[in-house]
């Protein structure tokens, strides 16, 4: 168990409108990213934070923001959905371990239309 | 540039050993982790590699070479619940900013 929840799980929206999606965690972690994952490719890094209101941009930033209000939820916002991204989105922490080991959130499931 | 190299299909069958090799150019080099992931779920952390060499974690091992920027997963004694897909994912100092290449799709068969 990752300690993450990610709501929604699946959503369909329409070009145009926007979109949130949340993660939610309880164990006080301070690094969260969110990636993004396309059919038959790997994760991207979309933005990440170090902690509460300190935010960065990954590789495929564009279209995205996110926020970190508080140290339980980070939340990632298309402000205008397109079709490109339609994507399975994963939120994921890592711990201070030296392997850095990755934990993921079970993924939200966005079809835009 | 970053680039990463990991066949796209490897099939196997049960109780067999099957390799994936995993090639990569990045910057800031810190270490080699592996992750599995089936079909619908998340990404599962198997095993990471900082020193050169082989760490073994039961059925799994890994095995990293920084001189030559090649590394592999070596999964023994295969299982029908090992297919999935598996994913090296090379990271600099910081874990979360790890670079996912797309992955190699492991089927196993009776």
């Amino acid at each position: 168990d990752a300690g993450i929840t990610q709501s929604p799980r699946h959503k369909v929206t329409e070009t145009g409108t926007p979109v949130t999606l949340r993660c939610h965690q309880t164990e006080n972690h301070r690094y969260m990213y969110w990636y993004r994952q396309d059919p038959g490719h790997g994760l991207r890094l979309i933005h990440y934070s170090y902690g509460v209101k300190d935010t960065d941009k990954g590789e495929v930033s564009d279209g995205y923001s996110v926020s970190r209000s508080k140290t339980e939820d980070f939340l990632l916002t298309l402000e205008s959905a397109t079709s490109s991204q339609t994507s399975v989105y994963f939120c994921a922490h890592h711990g201070e371990s030296i392997t850095g080991e990755l934990f993921f959130g079970e993924g939200s499931r966005l079809t835009v239309l | 540039g970053q680039s990463l190299e990991q066949p796209s299909e490897v099939t196997a069958v049960e109780g067999a050993i099957v390799q994936i090799n995993c090639t990569y150019q990045t910057s800031g080099f810190y270490g080699l982790s592996w992750y599995q992931q089936h079909d619908g779920g998340a990404p599962t952390f198997l095993s990471y590699n900082g020193l050169d060499g082989l760490e073994e974690t039961g059925r799994f091992s890994s095995f990293l070479s920084r001189s030559d920027s090649y590394g592999y997963l070596l999964l023994q004694e295969l299982q029908m619940k090992d297919s999935a897909s598996y994913f090296c994912a090379p990271r600099g100092t910081n874990a979360g900013k790890s670079t996912f290449g797309d992955g190699t799709t492991l089927t196993v068969k009776p």
